[in-house]
């Protein structure tokens, strides 16, 4: 399978731990995006990368959180001392910019939930 | 305000109905996509439009980039079309910044044999 992968699928955590997430894009793929879905809501945009350049964050993007690439391939999203309106669905996605396209690929996310 | 606005939030037709999906912009973009999601989560993109009309199977998508309005059809509709369909939009001005996308709410579509 060549798509974009996400793992884990599921994540179960107690208030206040650490948690990270991995996403391996397309692998010719240089743009990597993170999103969050939360029940009953689109998908709101947190930060992307091209290559292993972080190239923008969203305001919704607090201290908490930090998201790395660093070879350009994989991405990691953790977030610290997590609270309970984290639990969300968070998507990767990815996209070749160098063909004009732009057209993003989505994983299948992985559903946090805080307790 | 919502920069991507979707109707009907909710849909429920019988097999074989043609549907409309609506999303209106307030934002200039450089493309606005339909994207598909069914339960569990997984996102499946269904068109990426800048101008005009594209024709997909039973799926058209249309945009009119002056009244910033955008439609999903869905042609001879089938149960297995029940899902969330999703616009959203690439615009600089919009929460997604320069290249992420700003979503709509959803469509909650369920067809009924």
């Amino acid at each position: 399978d060549t798509g974009v992968s996400q793992d884990p699928r599921h994540k179960i955590t107690k208030r206040g731990q650490n948690v990270t997430f991995r996403c391996d894009p397309i692998s010719e793929h240089n743009r990597l995006y993170w999103y969050r879905q939360t029940l009953g809501q689109g998908p709101e945009f947190l930060t992307y990368f091209q290559n292993e350049a972080q190239l923008e964050k969203s305001r919704l993007l607090s201290d908490r959180f930090s998201a790395e690439r660093p070879k350009g391939s994989f991405s990691t999203l953790e977030i610290q001392r997590t609270e309970q309106g984290d639990s969300a669905m968070y998507l990767c996605a990815s996209s070749l910019a160098a063909d004009g396209s732009y057209e993003q690929y989505f994983g299948p996310g992985t559903r946090l939930t805080v307790t | 305000k919502n920069e991507v606005e979707q109707s009907p939030q909710n849909l429920t037709a019988q097999e074989g109905e043609f549907i409309t999906i609506n999303c209106s912009y307030s934002v200039g973009i450089s493309a606005l996509h339909w994207l598909q999601q069914h339960p569990g989560g997984g996102i499946v993109s269904l068109f990426m439009l800048s101008s005009g009309k594209k024709k997909h199977g039973r799926l058209i998508a249309t945009i009119n980039i002056q009244e910033k309005h955008s439609s999903l059809h869905i042609t001879a509709s089938h149960p297995r079309d029940s899902a969330v369909y999703i616009c959203a939009v690439r615009s600089p001005e919009s929460g997604g910044g320069a290249d992420g996308l700003t979503f709509g709410k959803g469509t909650h579509l369920i067809i009924q044999p």
